[in-house]
């Protein structure tokens, strides 16, 4: 069955920091998509970023940007210089093509960035 | 702006007294989600209509239902609301796949006296 684990329950920095969170996923599945969702303390999930399992670049977006290594079924997100809005709780997803049904969430990190 | 719209955002109910919560879309999109939230939890999908087909997971209990009546709108339906009902609730949807990217609405928080 398609899992997703995201190790860091919670993680706190000091705004200007750079942080990564951890996001490591089991499939049996060849094709696959990975998502990363930011949920603010308003409650909505907020789309980051959707990566096919073929695509193996790193993608960067401002101060965003996301390492997807297929060798190690990690697709990590690091936030370089932090603010105090990006404290959130952010989930890593999978869906499946081929097995599954639906989107797998992780169980989500807690970040914190202090002013 | 296209986008997912959830009313109400807040709604008390009362113990055992159904409860409605509404989601509609401006997106077109052939599937919308309903899931269920818990505080410091990821969401738990409760069901998905892709177009008029409805797909129900296994682990969802028969209080929840909901309906579809054209693609825009969506309901979430709890028959019997129990204090373990007190949620947020996701409504979400996507273009056509699972595997497409889901959008989701602000959600609509439950308390449940």
């Amino acid at each position: 069955a398609q899992k997703v684990t995201q190790a860091q329950t919670e993680i706190s920095v000091v705004e200007k920091e750079d942080v990564t969170l951890d996001c490591v996923y089991e499939t049996r599945d060849t094709t696959y998509y990975l998502f990363w969702y930011k949920q603010p303390p308003s409650g909505e999930l907020v789309f980051l970023i959707r990566r096919n399992s073929f695509d193996e670049q790193n993608e960067i977006s401002g101060r965003y940007s996301w390492n997807f290594q297929k060798s190690t079924s990690s697709f990590n997100f690091t936030i370089t210089a932090s603010q105090v809005v990006d404290s959130a709780v952010y989930f890593c997803a999978l869906s499946e093509a081929n097995y599954g049904q639906n989107f797998v969430f992780g169980p989500g990190t807690r970040l914190s960035v202090l002013p | 702006d296209a986008m997912v719209i959830q009313n109400p955002r807040y709604q008390v109910t009362q113990f055992g007294k159904p409860v409605t919560l509404s989601c509609s879309q401006t997106l077109n999109h052939n599937v919308m989600y309903w899931y269920q939230q818990k505080s410091s939890q990821a969401p738990k999908l409760l069901f998905h209509y892709y177009d008029k087909d409805f797909n129900n997971e296994a682990d969802t209990p028969d209080n929840f239902q909901s309906r579809r009546p054209n693609t825009s709108f969506c309901f979430l339906d709890i028959r019997s609301p129990g204090l373990g009902d007190a949620a947020m609730y996701l409504c979400a949807t996507s273009r056509q796949a699972s595997t497409d990217t889901q959008y989701f609405g602000p959600g609509t928080r439950l308390t449940v006296l």
